[in-house]
């Protein structure tokens, strides 16, 4: 199993505070990603990361910020929760862009109350 | 962006049964992923394939990248194979861009 490991699992939280997804991995792949799932979308791309301090927007990236400070951490914060991003947040890594497999984590489930 | 689109979207089969999923995407790729999602949530890699064929047990895919469409065959269906299957695909340097899925039912 790729080495990726998402925290916290599970979080409840309440509209209007702010929350933050850690996402780690161990195989010092360059690319990162965060996505949300929910029924009937799929997986969709929140943001990127393409190396230490270099990211970019994805599909659904509104009201989503990331910050990469290391090649091992990925971080994905929420500025103010509301309930539409109540969701399942994936995130994944790969060794390059374009041709290169990805490898997804466990998933956090966050609840917006 | 490209588009992909997965048929069908529900399957129940009895235990034994084969099955073809299909995905169509809508531009040229460089990435294509066959994904299985367990009835706990986690997303299990079962094929990298962008072109070509793989086989892994009972399960093979077959992508043909100049008609933009990949399948996945699974013979002798078993209730651990329940679940849904996503096609993902990439075309340039962002992140996958995922079908909705089949979900797929097998009954003992």
């Amino acid at each position: 199993d790729a080495g990726i490991t998402q925290s916290p699992r599970h979080k409840v939280t309440e509209t209007g505070t702010p929350v933050t997804l850690r996402c780690h991995q161990t195989e010092n792949h360059r690319y990162m990603y965060w996505y949300r799932q929910d029924p009937g979308h799929g997986l969709r791309l929140i943001h990127y990361s393409y190396g230490v301090k270099d990211t970019d927007k994805g599909e659904v990236s509104d009201g989503y910020s990331v910050s990469r400070s290391k090649t091992e951490d990925f971080l994905l914060t929420l500025e103010s929760a509301t309930s539409s991003q109540t969701s399942v947040y994936f995130c994944a890594i790969s060794g390059g862009s374009g041709a290169t497999e990805a490898f997804f984590g466990q998933g956090t489930r966050l609840t917006v109350v | 962006g490209i588009q992909v689109e997965q048929s069908p979207p529900d399957l129940i089969l009895q235990e034994g049964a084969n099955s073809t999923l299909r995905c169509n995407f809508s531009d040229s790729v460089n990435n294509l992923q066959w994904f299985h999602q367990n009835p706990w949530g986690q997303l299990i890699n079962l094929f990298y394939i962008p072109s070509g064929t793989k086989q892994n047990g009972r399960l093979s895919a077959t992508t043909v990248a100049t008609e933009r469409y990949s399948l996945l065959y699974i013979s002798s269906s078993q209730t651990t194979d329940s679940g849904v299957y996503f096609c993902a695909v990439r075309g340039g340097a962002d992140g996958l861009t995922f079908g909705k899925g089949t979900h797929l039912i097998i009954q003992p």
